[in-house]
């Protein structure tokens, strides 16, 4: 079946570095993404979203980018702290299968003082 | 404030006793999500709620049953709790279905079965 999958499950990064979290997706149909932040023990919180209709779109400190042709969205985060530390999720409503929020794996991110 | 609640945070069960773990929101959406989650993985789509409308995933258990008595509150009600249903549960809402929808997630409730 059609999904959304990480390329990455955990990567480690310095303080003030920036990191890049990658997502793969398979729906060719699929028209908008989200990145969701998970902190141990709480539930995802929004931190971006996309159209398909857009490349690019920029955020605080987050950048989402988004290549159509090789079906590929990744999450920037500048300058990171250890406050960014968590599981990062993108996510695909599925306008084409009832708008439900269907998650790819996750990557956790971990950031080093 | 939080938008989406869950209660309880934590909830101890025994094998094959029933439990209800419930949701509710002050935002008025139209559409309330349960999602499993166990550890380390994805939060997997159990059901959701189209205001009255329900709307089982293919593979969700017959074990995992909903209700949703009004807008604001949805319940998640596992008849049989099996050691395989241990996990984080998530409510979420959203305003509509679709494209271009945030989702509010509330904290989650951590079931355990014993």
């Amino acid at each position: 079946g059609e999904s959304v999958g990480l390329h990455l499950p955990t990567l480690s990064v310095q303080e003030g570095d920036n990191s890049i979290i990658n997502c793969a997706y398979s729906n060719s149909a699929s028209d908008y993404f989200i990145w969701y932040k998970q902190e141990s023990g709480k539930g995802p919180q929004f931190i971006i979203d996309i159209r398909s209709n857009m490349d690019k779109r920029q955020g605080q400190r987050v950048t989402v980018l988004l290549n159509k042709t090789v079906k590929h969205l990744s999450l920037q985060i500048a300058a990171t702290q250890p406050g960014d530390s968590a599981v990062y999720f993108c996510a695909e409503n599925e306008d084409n299968q009832g708008g439900k929020l269907i998650f790819g794996q996750g990557t956790e991110l971990s950031v080093k003082p | 404030d939080a938008m989406v609640i869950q209660n309880p945070r934590y909830q101890v069960t025994q094998f094959g006793k029933p439990v209800t773990l419930s949701c509710s929101q002050t935002l008025n959406h139209n559409v309330m999500y349960w999602y499993q989650q166990k550890s380390s993985q994805a939060p997997k789509l159990l059901f959701h709620y189209y205001d009255k409308d329900f709307n089982n995933e293919a593979d969700t258990p017959d074990n995992f049953q909903s209700r949703r008595p009004n807008t604001s509150f949805c319940f998640l009600d596992i008849r049989s709790p099996g050691l395989g249903d241990a996990a984080m549960y998530l409510c979420a809402t959203s305003r509509r279905l679709g494209p271009n929808t945030e989702a509010f997630f509330g904290q989650g409730t951590r079931l355990t079965v014993v």
